[in-house]
Parts: C-alpha cells; sequence; structure tokens
C-alpha cells in the first residue's frame, strides 16, 4: 500500500538552531504533502501544503519564515523548523494523498521535537 | 468554518465490549470522512474511508457509518480488545481540500 516515511522521529536541538525533517512517499509520487503539528492531547493543525516545484501554501497564523518548506522532487518535502525555540517543540507529522480516489491520506509516523 | 467534534473525549471499557465512536462535523459539503487511529507518540494509521457518496465501510471489527445531510459519522467497534487501545480521530475532506480533524477519542480496553 502507499507508505509515507517520515525522518528523523526524534530530535533534540539547542535553542536558535535549525532542524529538517524529512518525509517521503515510498511507492507513489506526491505533487502535494501537508505539514501538521499536534501538542499534547490535541488534535492536528494544518500548519501548510507543500507543493512540488512551488512555493508552500500557509494556514492562517503559521511563519513562513520559521517554518520553511520545501518540495523539490515528485516523492520528498522538507520542513526546517529555523532558530528553533522551547515553544516550536512539538510532534510534527506529514501527509500525503496518493490519489486513485479511495485510499485517502496516509500519514508519516511524525517527529517528536524537542528545543532545549 | 468546518468544526470537527468527537465524543466522548476519553473512553475506558472492558475486554468484549462493543462500543460507539461519536463525529460530528458542521459543514455537510464534504468529500469524504477519514478514521485514524494514533497510538502515543506514533503517527496515524488509516482505518476507514468513507466517501460522501457512502453510508458505510467495514474492515474487520470495525463499522463506520457517514449521515452527511446530519453531519454526522459513527465508529463500531466490535469485540473490543486491549489492543484497540489508542486515540481515534475522525477527519473530514472539506471541499477547499483540507483534512480537518476531530480533536479524538482517548480509548482504554481493560484486560
Amino acid at each position: 500500500g502507499a507508505v509515507v516515511s517520515q525522518h528523523p522521529s526524534r530530535v533534540i536541538c539547542k535553542s536558535g538552531t535549525s532542524v529538517k525533517i524529512e518525509c517521503r512517499s515510498l511507492d507513489f509520487q506526491a505533487t502535494t504533502m501537508f505539514w501538521y503539528r499536534q501538542f499534547p492531547k490535541q488534535s492536528l493543525m494544518l500548519m501548510a501544503t507543500s507543493n512540488e516545484g512551488s512555493k508552500a501554501t500557509y494556514e492562517q497564523g503559521v511563519e513562513k519564515d520559521k517554518f520553511l518548506i520545501n518540495h523539490a522532487s515528485l516523492t520528498l518535502s522538507t520542513l526546517t523548523v529555523t532558530s528553533a525555540h522551547p515553544e516550536d517543540s512539538s510532534f510534527y507529522i506529514c501527509s500525503a494523498n496518493p490519489g486513485q480516489g479511495y485510499y485517502g491520506y496516509t500519514f508519516g509516523s511524525g517527529t517528536r521535537l524537542t528545543v532545549v | 468554518k468546518q468544526e470537527v467534534t468527537q465524543i466522548p473525549a476519553a473512553l475506558s471499557v472492558p475486554e468484549g465490549e462493543n462500543l460507539v465512536l461519536n463525529c460530528s462535523f458542521t459543514d455537510s459539503a464534504i468529500y469524504n470522512l477519514q478514521w485514524f487511529r494514533q497510538d502515543p507518540g506514533k503517527g496515524l494509521t488509516s482505518l476507514l474511508l468513507i466517501q460522501s457518496s457512502q453510508r458505510e465501510q467495514t474492515s474487520g471489527r470495525l463499522n463506520a457509518s457517514l449521515d452527511k445531510s446530519s453531519g454526522r459519522s459513527t465508529l463500531y467497534i466490535a469485540a473490543s480488545q486491549p489492543g484497540d487501545s489508542a486515540t481515534y480521530l475522525c477527519a473530514v475532506l472539506n471541499q477547499g481540500g483540507k483534512l480537518i480533524f476531530g480533536q479524538g477519542t482517548e480509548l482504554s480496553v481493560k484486560p
């Protein structure tokens, strides 16, 4: 079936540094991928839509200069958290839709970011 | 603005019970509704997808229904097992092409 691979699963970084998270579609091409953020005991909030070969579309209230998204190929999207601060600590999940109508959305395994 | 609500927020049942999780949404103009399972610290696993033209979908001990006109969906789990313990999320794909999630129901099945 359609698989989305996300890496790393956990990362700890110091305040002020940048962290890159990768999201890959392993057996299908994804012109669009989605990045979500999840706080403890809360639901997923859409941060941005990643578009292959063009700029990402950010949701209201999401700082595009802090959360840089690159979708350089049909199977890879990256999210870079720049100048990370402790309040950026969260669970980040990517998603893609394999298409063909009936699969729905497939999610990566998530990345737990802790900024110290 | 689409809002998705899940009731209850948490549920604890003894093993073997049948149970129902509820999901409601405010805007009936959706493409589909999807139920997911999330284990602690993990990503989402898709359980069932119901297209807007469908009424229900079944997979093993799971059955999901959709009443688009009333903005409701239910996830029925038969003969619950401890391994079913997880958070269950419903999400609707709205006509803007965005997946809107509910807050989830945290299920605990006690042996």
